[in-house]
């Protein structure tokens, strides 16, 4: 199966600072991949597929790039309630699978 | 409105069985394929099965493989997840969701735990 790795672990962020997340895919997903913001005692939330395509309803602050292996989630001004774990997730292959998630807490 | 309604959750002792079902609303059931998706605190999120429009084509993590099955019910608009000789490791919650490759649905979640 495709193993999703990201990082940081956990990325540590000032309200309106820009913050960068990654996710490696041990080998090429394409551009079948979908990131998730999820906050504690929530289901995960949609925010991008297709690596660069905002879901409905997502802020334009949000924003994913990459193709292949290498992948990037970028929120360009964090607001107060970013502050969340964020998943990466390929679909291009069986099963799907999941990085380990990188959390944004407030630095 | 969207809604998966996930039930069927509990603690339940190694060796036993557990049935989730996840109740859909809010749009045409049977055009979309549905999964289940698991999550523990130590190992984040993991995909356990999918099920197709008219329940003809299953698959499963090989984790659960032979122990769980997924079927679904569309005149009920209802998928479940009939889960046997459970171990301590398939302690997590269980999430249904939406989709045939991302999912913009997933239900609030039902928590099995599975000890003595």
């Amino acid at each position: 199966e495709i193993v999703m790795t990201q990082s940081p672990a956990t990325l540590s962020v000032s309200p309106g600072e820009r913050a960068t997340l990654s996710c490696r895919a041990s080998q090429s997903v394409s551009s079948n991949l979908a990131w998730y913001q999820q906050k504690p005692g929530q289901a995960p939330r949609l925010l991008i597929y297709g690596a660069s395509t905002r879901a409905t309803g997502i802020p334009a602050r949000f924003s994913g790039s990459g193709y292949g292996t290498e992948f990037s989630l970028t929120i360009s001004s964090l607001q107060s309630e970013d502050f969340a774990a964020y998943y990466c997730q390929q679909y291009n292959n069986w099963p799907w699978t999941f990085g380990q998630g990188t959390k944004v807490e407030i630095k | 409105e969207v809604q998966l309604v996930e039930s069927g959750g509990g603690l339940v002792q190694p060796g036993g069985s557990l049935r989730l079902s996840c109740a859909a609303s809010g749009f045409t059931f049977s055009l979309y394929w549905i999964h289940w998706v698991r999550q523990t605190p130590g190992k984040g999120l993991v995909w356990v099965s999918r099920i197709n429009t008219d329940g003809s084509d299953t698959i499963y993590a090989d984790s659960v493989k032979g122990r769980f099955t997924i079927s679904r019910d569309n005149a009920k608009n209802t998928v479940y997840l009939q889960m046997n000789s459970l171990r301590a490791e398939d302690t997590a919650v269980y999430y249904c969701a939406r989709g045939s490759s991302y999912s913009a649905y997933w239900g609030q979640g039902t928590l099995v735990t599975v000890s003595s």
